[in-house]
C-alpha cells in the first residue's frame, strides 16, 4: 500500500459542531486530494493541493475548507459539520497531474 | 462540465461466465481515462490508464479498451475473488481532477 494514512477512521459528531480530517503521505507526492463518496454519487472532488499553501476547490467545496503546511499532511476541515455531510471521505495523492493517483482507507463520517 | 456514466450499477456473474462493463463519457479533450478497483471498506486501487482511441491495456484477467465515446472493461472467466466495484474516471487535458462515474459493483459467484 502506498503510505497514505486517513485519521480518523471512524467518527461521530453533531449538526453545527467543527472537524477536522487528517491525510498523511510518506510519499512525498506533490499533489493531495480530498473525495467524498455516497451512493448513487460516486467520488466527487472536494478540495486539492498542487504543492505547500497551494490549494483549490473542486466540484463540491461548501462548507469545507483544507490547509497544506507540509508536504506529507493535508487537512480537511468542515467548519460546522451538517447532516448532509455525512460520507465517506478519502484522500488520494499523486506523483504528477497525469499520474495514477494513490487512495487513502478512508474516513466514515456520520453528522446527527 | 465532464461526465461519466457507468452501465450496468450491477452485475451478478457465475464463476467462468465472461462479461463488460461499460464507462461513456463526455469531457472537453481528453487526457486519460483511468479505471479503479475498490473493495468494500477500502480505497479505489488503480488498473489502468487509457490515453487514445484503440488502445488497450490487459491485466490477469481484465481487458480495458477505449472510444472516443466510452471505455469497456472486459472480464474474462471471472473468479470470486474479482468481485468488487469498478469505478471508471476521466481527466481533461489541462485539469487537475478526475471526474468519476458512480462505478459498477460486481458479484462472482462460485
Amino acid at each position: 500500500d502506498a503510505g497514505i494514512t486517513q485519521s480518523p477512521r471512524h467518527k461521530v459528531t453533531e449538526t453545527g459542531t467543527p472537524v477536522t480530517l487528517r491525510c498523511h503521505q510518506t510519499e512525498n507526492h506533490r499533489y493531495m486530494y480530498w473525495y467524498r463518496q455516497d451512493p448513487g454519487h460516486g467520488l466527487r472532488l472536494i478540495h486539492y493541493s498542487y504543492g505547500v499553501k497551494d490549494t483549490d476547490k473542486g466540484e463540491v467545496s461548501d462548507g469545507y475548507s483544507v490547509s497544506r503546511s507540509k508536504t506529507e499532511d493535508f487537512l480537511l476541515t468542515l467548519e460546522s459539520a451538517t447532516s448532509s455531510q455525512t460520507s465517506v471521505y478519502f484522500c488520494a495523492i499523486g506523483r504528477g497531474v497525469e499520474e495514477k493517483l494513490f487512495f487513502g482507507s478512508g474516513t466514515q463520517l456520520s453528522v446527527l | 462540465e465532464d461526465q461519466v456514466t457507468q452501465s450496468p450499477e450491477a452485475l451478478r456473474l457465475q464463476e467462468g461466465e465472461s462479461s463488460s462493463l461499460n464507462c461513456s463519457y463526455t469531457v472537453s479533450g481528453l487526457r486519460g481515462l483511468f479505471w479503479y478497483r475498490q473493495d468494500p471498506g477500502k480505497g479505489p486501487e488503480f488498473l489502468f490508464t487509457l490515453y487514445s482511441a484503440g488502445e488497450e491495456k490487459e491485466k490477469e484477467r481484465l481487458k480495458a479498451t477505449l472510444t472516443k465515446k466510452e471505455s469497456f472493461l472486459h472480464i474474462t472467466a471471472p473468479k470470486p475473488e474479482d468481485s468488487a466495484t469498478y469505478l471508471c474516471a476521466v481527466q481533461a487535458v489541462g485539469d487537475y481532477k478526475l471526474s468519476f462515474g458512480a462505478g459498477t459493483t460486481v458479484t462472482v459467484r462460485a
